[in-house]
């Protein structure tokens, strides 16, 4: 079965510095995507980045990038030039693209992000 | 655009008492799920749907019904609330085809049974 550890309960960052938040997954799959999400005190998932794992270029959005090392089965979050904003619940997730289109997402079980000003 | 919009926002239930908990979307979206969400254990997967008419069970499905009667709307019910099922619920919802930007999530309902 598919797994998702994200090994950093709590990080923390200074305002404009940069941080990387860890993720590492199983899979025997070939073809899959991840994703990083953010929760915000307010609750709301935000979609912050999304990786295909057949693609070897890594995703960027912004001051967000990844990186993915498919052999290790990493994948990483860079956020660059924090900001109070960031503050939030970071969560890994997994969803493999099955031919029988169930599309099930495992997600890791969060790193909190605290940005210091 | 309202996405996904989950009903209540807070509820508290007795130990024992049913309620069902809401989700529409208007996205046209095939894909429906529903997770909780714990301290320390992510969001796990209760029921998910891939179509109207169509219903599985996923990692934590006890306790919990589902039907999907229409593509818009996937209700979960809660058959006899216990403290356990004290949480954050999440449905989410994404197209099977061709969209490959993850989930649309709802805004979430904290629920606790006491």
């Amino acid at each position: 079965a598919q797994t998702v550890t994200q090994s950093q309960p709590e990080m923390s960052v200074q305002e404009a510095e940069t941080v990387t938040l860890s993720c590492t997954y199983d899979t025997s799959e070939s073809d899959y995507y991840l994703f990083w999400y953010k929760q915000p005190p307010s609750r709301q998932m935000i979609l912050v980045i999304r990786q295909e794992a057949y693609k070897q270029q890594n995703a960027t959005e912004n001051r967000f990038s990844v990186n993915f090392q498919k052999a290790a089965k990493s994948f990483s979050l860079k956020i660059s030039d924090s900001q109070l904003g960031d503050a939030a619940m970071y969560f890994c997730a997994y969803r493999d693209d099955t031919t029988s289109g169930t599309y099930k997402y495992i997600f890791g079980t969060g790193t909190r992000l605290k940005v210091l000003a | 655009n309202a996405g996904v919009t989950q009903t209540p926002k807070f509820q508290v239930l007795k130990t024992g008492q049913s309620m069902t908990l809401q989700c529409a979307q208007d996205m046209n979206h095939e894909y429906m799920s529903w997770y909780r969400q714990d301290p320390g254990m992510g969001l796990r997967l209760i029921h998910y749907s891939v179509g109207a008419g169509i219903t599985d069970q996923g990692e934590v499905p006890n306790g919990y019904n589902v039907s999907r009667s229409t593509t818009e709307d996937f209700p979960l019910r809660l058959l006899s609330a216990a403290p356990s099922q004290t949480s954050v619920y999440f449905c989410a919802s994404s197209s099977r085809q061709g969209d490959n930007y993850g989930y649309t999530f709802g805004s979430g309902t904290r629920l606790t049974v006491v």
